[in-house]
């Protein structure tokens, strides 16, 4: 069965430090991959996302991202974390099989110190 | 982007009632919404997908008699919880896919049955 699998449950950071979210997934065909983002009490809001092209993935809020095929990787990066990051990130891969169901991960609980 | 809606926010009802949640593609048209259901702390859970003019498709293990699906139009799906229990209080979630691959996430309802 496909899944998504988010290594990382809970991450606490101090302010400026760098992030690092893992993001792993089960499929062997053609993927888009995204990373959303949902603070507490709000929706999900899209951080970034990867169709195709440059594995390097730019997003909003100086996240990144990056796919590699060969480890059906797409770990999210922020070098310098601030409080308002605090939030929980998830993981999310829809196969190209015509149903463009998405399968999330689990999520990660991120909390930021000031 | 695409922008959602969700209606009622927040919902309290009495055990036995049912409830609809509506979700609205307010700038694009959507063919395609799906309905995620997300308890405290866990991540989103795909519960079914709508397809305007015809039955939606269920995931294995939702109860199509007690989550009823309606996509009576191009940008509105509805959800009736019926003889809701105290173990179906949880956040739903809708989201409209557009442009063919991706799919925009409404704000949430968060159903409380007492």
């Amino acid at each position: 069965a496909q899944s998504v699998s988010q290594h990382n449950h809970h991450v606490i950071l101090s302010e400026a430090a760098s992030l690092e979210l893992g993001c792993n997934y089960s499929y062997g065909g053609t993927v888009n991959l995204f990373w959303y983002v949902q603070y507490p009490g709000q929706h999900l809001q899209l951080l970034l996302k990867y169709f195709s092209g440059d594995p390097l993935v730019k997003g909003i809020k100086g996240f990144e991202a990056e796919f590699i095929k060969s480890k059906f990787s797409f770990n999210l990066r922020k070098p310098s974390v601030q409080w308002s990051d605090t939030a929980e990130y998830f993981c999310a891969v829809t196969p190209l099989s015509g149903t463009y169901k998405y399968i999330f991960g689990t999520g990660t609980r991120l909390k930021v110190l000031a | 982007g695409a922008v959602v809606s969700q209606h009622p926010s927040w919902v309290i009802c009495k055990s036995g009632t049912s409830v609809k949640i509506e979700c609205r593609s307010l700038d694009f048209q959507a063919t395609t919404m799906f309905w995620y259901r997300q308890f405290p702390k866990q991540s989103l859970m795909l519960m079914a997908t709508s397809n305007e003019g015809s039955k939606a498709t269920y995931e294995q293990g939702v109860e199509k008699d007690k989550f009823l699906i309606n996509h009576a139009s191009l940008t509105l799906s509805t959800l009736t919880v019926t003889s809701a229990h105290p173990e179906d209080s949880s956040f739903y979630i809708c989201s409209g896919l557009e442009g063919g691959t991706e799919q925009y996430f409404g704000p949430g309802t968060r159903l409380t049955v007492t």
